[in-house]
């Protein structure tokens, strides 16, 4: 069945050093969501991409959609305390607009002060 | 706006009891979703819903139910509580303008999350 692997599973950097995490699709993605989830705390939506090769800045984070639309990165340039959670990717099932996400595992970030 | 809320936060049940776990959404979203995360795991999706009065199986549904009366309200239902349903459940919205609609809607919204431990 339609896979969404993520890798590394957890990442432990020192404060201003980067990280980034990697989605990889078993299938072609219409679009792709990035959600952070703090932690004991809930999902939040960051981002969407939906063109193949498609970059996007918030602040110090960077999304890329990978141009076959199997791929994605979020890179976060100087960490800091505040980026301390769980980063999961999630990309449409199948490929009718159902509304149905596939989450990654997600990538766990730890960030040394 | 409220957003997504759940209701209880917190619950402890004996094996075999029954509990609903509540969702409510102030969005007007046509589409709901129940999720349980365990630890150190992503998100498996239990039942979802397009519209009031339509359900359908996700990935994990044995030992649930859903109901979907309202487009506010989507409860999840444990008829047997078991040790292996101790997790944490999510409920999430999202806008979807169905087939031919824009991707750039299905973003989902989730609320705060109930701790369920089955002992």
């Amino acid at each position: 069945g339609q896979q969404v692997m993520q890798i590394p599973q957890y990442q432990h950097v020192q404060e201003g050093e980067d990280f980034t995490t990697y989605c990889n699709s078993s299938t072609t993605l219409s679009n792709i969501q990035w959600y952070k989830q703090r932690p004991g705390g809930h999902p939040v939506f960051l981002i969407q991409l939906v063109k193949s090769g498609e970059v996007k800045k918030q602040k110090r984070l960077t999304f890329q959609f990978g141009e076959a639309k199997k791929n994605s990165s979020l890179h976060i340039t100087a960490t800091q305390t505040t980026d301390v959670g769980t980063y999961f990717c999630a990309g449409p099932i199948g490929s009718s607009n159902t509304g149905k996400l596939i989450f990654g595992q997600g990538t766990t970030l730890q960030v040394k002060p | 706006n409220a957003g997504v809320t759940q209701t209880p936060k917190f619950r402890i049940l004996k094996i075999g009891q029954s509990m609903t776990l509540q969702c409510t959404q102030d969005m007007n979203h046509n589409y709901m979703y129940w999720y349980r995360q365990d630890p150190g795991m992503g998100l498996k999706l239990i039942y979802y819903s397009v519209g009031a009065g339509i359900t359908d199986k996700g990935e994990v549904p044995n030992g649930y139910n859903v109901s979907r009366s309202t487009t506010e309200d989507f409860p999840l239902r444990l008829e047997l509580a078991a040790p292996s349903q101790t997790s944490v459940y999510f409920c999430a919205s999202s806008y979807s303008p169905g087939v031919g609609g824009t991707a750039a809607k299905n973003i989902q919204y989730f609320g705060a999350g109930t701790r369920l431990s089955v002992l």
